[in-house]
C-alpha cells in the first residue's frame, strides 16, 4: 500500500549542481503535484500534471522544470541548484482536481540542503 | 501575498479538551476548503474538507465551520487525543483552478496528558 512514493528522502547539493527529484504513485491517478515546503510558510505549488502528457506552472516555478514520464511518474528537475531551493519538497497525486471524495494524497517529501 | 492565513503558530491543548484551529482567507473565489495533518517526516495526509455551499461538515471527531461573510474557517477536534498532536494545514482551492491548493503555515498541536 505504497501510495506516493518519493526518492531521495534526503540530499546535499553544491550550489549549481543538477539533481532530479522523483515521484510514482500506484493509485492510478489522473493528477499529480510538486511542492516546496519552507521554515514558517505552507506548502507552495511548483509545477503540476493534470493528466498524463501535460505540465503547467504553479505559483513558484522559477529554476525547476519538470517531467510526466507516464501516468505513474513525475519527476522534477533542478538544472543549477542555488541556496535558495534548499528546502523540503513534497510530491502529491489526485483524481481529477482534488476535490469531493478525490483529495490531493502526499509522498513523504525529499529534504534538499544546497550549499 | 499568502492568501491563507494560520495566525497561530502553536496551540496546546489537554487530552480530552477540545481543540480550535482558526484559519482566514483573502481570496472570495476560493470555494473548497481542505484540513490537512502532518506528522514530523511525513507528508500531510487528508482530514476533512468543505465545499462553501455548507458551513458545517463533520467526520467522527472533527468539525469544520465555514463562515463565508467572515471569509474565515475553524477546525474543532473534540475530544483532543495525544495522537492528534501535529501540525494541521487549512488549503483552499478555486474549483476551476485545478488542484492549485493554496496552504496556510500551519499550526502546531500539542496535546498534553
Amino acid at each position: 500500500n505504497a501510495g506516493v512514493t518519493q526518492t531521495p528522502k534526503f540530499q546535499v547539493l553544491k550550489t549549481g549542481q543538477s539533481m532530479t527529484l522523483q515521484c510514482a504513485q500506484d493509485m492510478n491517478h489522473n493528477s499529480m503535484y510538486w511542492y516546496r515546503q519552507d521554515p514558517g510558510m505552507g506548502l507552495r505549488l511548483i509545477y503540476y500534471s493534470a493528466s498524463e502528457g501535460t505540465t503547467d506552472k504553479g505559483e513558484v516555478p522559477n529554476g525547476y522544470n519538470v517531467s510526466r514520464l507516464n501516468k505513474r511518474e513525475f519527476s522534477l528537475r533542478l538544472e543549477s541548484a542555488a541556496p535558495s531551493q534548499t528546502s523540503v519538497y513534497f510530491c502529491a497525486s489526485s483524481e481529477g482536481g482534488g476535490i469531493g471524495n478525490q483529495p490531493q494524497h502526499f509522498g513523504d517529501g525529499t529534504r534538499l540542503s544546497i550549499l | 501575498d499568502q492568501q491563507v492565513k494560520q495566525n497561530s503558530p502553536s496551540l496546546s491543548v489537554q487530552e480530552g479538551r477540545i481543540s480550535i484551529l482558526n484559519c482566514d482567507y483573502t481570496n472570495s473565489m476560493f470555494d473548497y476548503f481542505l484540513w490537512y495533518k502532518k506528522y514530523p517526516a511525513e507528508g500531510p495526509t487528508f482530514l476533512i474538507s468543505i465545499s462553501s455551499i455548507k458551513d458545517k461538515n463533520e467526520d467522527g471527531r472533527f468539525t469544520v465551520f465555514l463562515n463565508k461573510s467572515a471569509k474565515h474557517l475553524s477546525l474543532h477536534i473534540v475530544p483532543s487525543q495525544p495522537g492528534d498532536s501535529a501540525v494541521y494545514f487549512c488549503a483552499a482551492l478555486e474549483t476551476d483552478s485545478w488542484g492549485k491548493l493554496q496552504f496556510g503555515a500551519g499550526t502546531q498541536v500539542v496535546v498534553t496528558p
